[in-house]
Order: structure tokens, then C-alpha cells, then sequence
């Protein structure tokens, strides 16, 4: 129990459907994050909410749509995306954004597959 | 832009001691984190190093030297399910992580 869950585990999606990751996290963090990553590859941070507030976009394709109801809870929203964009989804909290000594924690991440 | 250089893969034997390195570049330094991932698994915080020298927690230490822009995380008595993914992050000036593509852990009996 890492205390962030991320549902769904694993999707696998036609480029021309609509899809939504959710992730809810228990620890009383003010800041979520959703990152992607693929195989062999860094950690890429696409965005950063701070008390709900969507504080960075890492230059994101508008396909994918991030939403943040409460600082417990968010959602990255999917739509036409391109097999490139299969990889794993993490999302992360931490105490505040930014503040460099704050460990992050993870979710276990949704496996994304865009057939 | 920054990067952050880690091998890909090790390979290390039970019962073992193994170095894992890690390099960035140096401008803008606000520290340095140091991640476990077990395949599927979430992303786990080990450590994170801001001044120079050796940090230990039981059988894992984290070193870093700012001036040469290095750090390295060192693993004791290496069990089995020490093999995993071992992240390293730097924070930037603009406290953002830059991370590393991972080092691939494997350990053999």
C-alpha cells in the first residue's frame, strides 16, 4: 500500500476512443503529478497540480487533459492518441509544490496500450 | 538542457556489495534523489542527498559530491529482491526533477 492508487492497472485503447486514469491518494498531500514512462527512458513530468491549481505543463499534447477536483484526487483524460503514446502512466504526490527535499510518492501506475 | 547519466544495467552477485553511479550536470543544484523500482511496481524513495559526503541507511548509502557532479548509491549484502530499477533524480534550479533513464539492477545467486 503505497497510499496513491491509480485505476485502471492496464487499458488498452483504439485511437479514437475517450479514456480516463484516475488517481486518488490518502496522505494528505497538496500536490499530484502525472508522469509518463516509457521503456529505457527518463521519467518525463507532464504535469503538476498545487492546491488544485495546475501549476506546470511540460508542453503536453492537447490529447491528453488533466483535471484536478480536490487535492486528493486526479484524472488524466485521453482522447485520439497515437500508439506512441503507449507507455506507463505514474502518478505521484507530495507534501507541497515545489519544495525540493519532499519525497514523492507513487502510484502503481496504469499500463497504457493505444492499438 | 540538463542531463543525468546512469548505466543501464548491472549485474551483481548475492551477498554482494555493488555501486550504482549517477551523474548530472552542476548548475543549479538543489539536491539529489534516489528512487527503487521493482518491475510494475510504483517508484520507492530511498534517498535524497543536498551536501556533500556519505548518507547510510542499513545496507543502502547514498554519496554525493556536488563540486564534481556526482552521486552514487551503494548497495550492502545484496539480496534477491534487491533486483529492481534504481532511480536518479536531480532537482534543478527551478526545483523541477530531472530523472535518469534508470539502472537495471540484476542479481544472481
Amino acid at each position: 500500500e503505497t497510499g496513491v492508487t491509480q485505476t485502471p492497472r492496464h487499458l488498452v485503447m483504439g485511437m479514437t476512443n475517450k479514456k480516463s486514469l484516475k488517481c486518488e491518494q490518502h496522505l494528505g498531500h497538496n500536490a499530484m503529478y502525472w508522469y509518463k514512462q516509457s521503456a529505457k527512458k527518463p521519467l518525463e513530468l507532464m504535469f503538476v497540480y498545487n492546491f488544485k491549481e495546475q501549476t506546470e505543463n511540460n508542453s503536453v499534447p492537447s490529447r491528453f487533459s488533466p483535471e484536478c477536483p480536490n487535492s486528493s484526487h486526479l484524472f488524466l483524460h485521453l482522447h485520439t492518441l497515437q500508439p506512441e503514446d503507449s507507455a506507463l502512466y505514474l502518478c505521484a504526490s507530495s507534501q507541497d509544490w515545489p519544495d525540493p527535499n519532499t519525497e514523492a510518492f507513487f502510484g502503481q501506475g496504469t499500463r497504457l496500450t493505444v492499438v | 538542457g540538463q542531463n543525468i547519466d546512469q548505466p543501464t544495467e548491472m549485474t551483481a552477485t548475492e551477498g554482494a556489495i555493488v555501486q550504482i553511479n549517477c551523474t548530472y550536470q552542476t548548475s543549479g543544484f538543489n539536491g539529489l534523489f534516489w528512487y527503487q523500482q521493482h518491475a510494475g511496481e510504483a517508484p520507492t524513495f530511498l534517498s535524497y542527498n543536498v551536501l556533500d559526503g556519505l548518507e547510510e541507511k542499513g545496507r543502502f548509502s547514498s554519496f554525493l559530491s556536488r563540486s564534481k557532479g556526482y552521486s552514487y548509491l551503494l548497495l550492502k549484502e545484496l539480496q534477491m529482491k534487491d533486483s529492481a530499477s534504481y532511480l536518479c533524480a536531480e532537482v534543478d534550479s527551478n526545483y523541477q526533477l530531472i530523472w535518469g533513464a534508470g539502472t537495471k539492477l540484476i542479481i544472481k545467486p
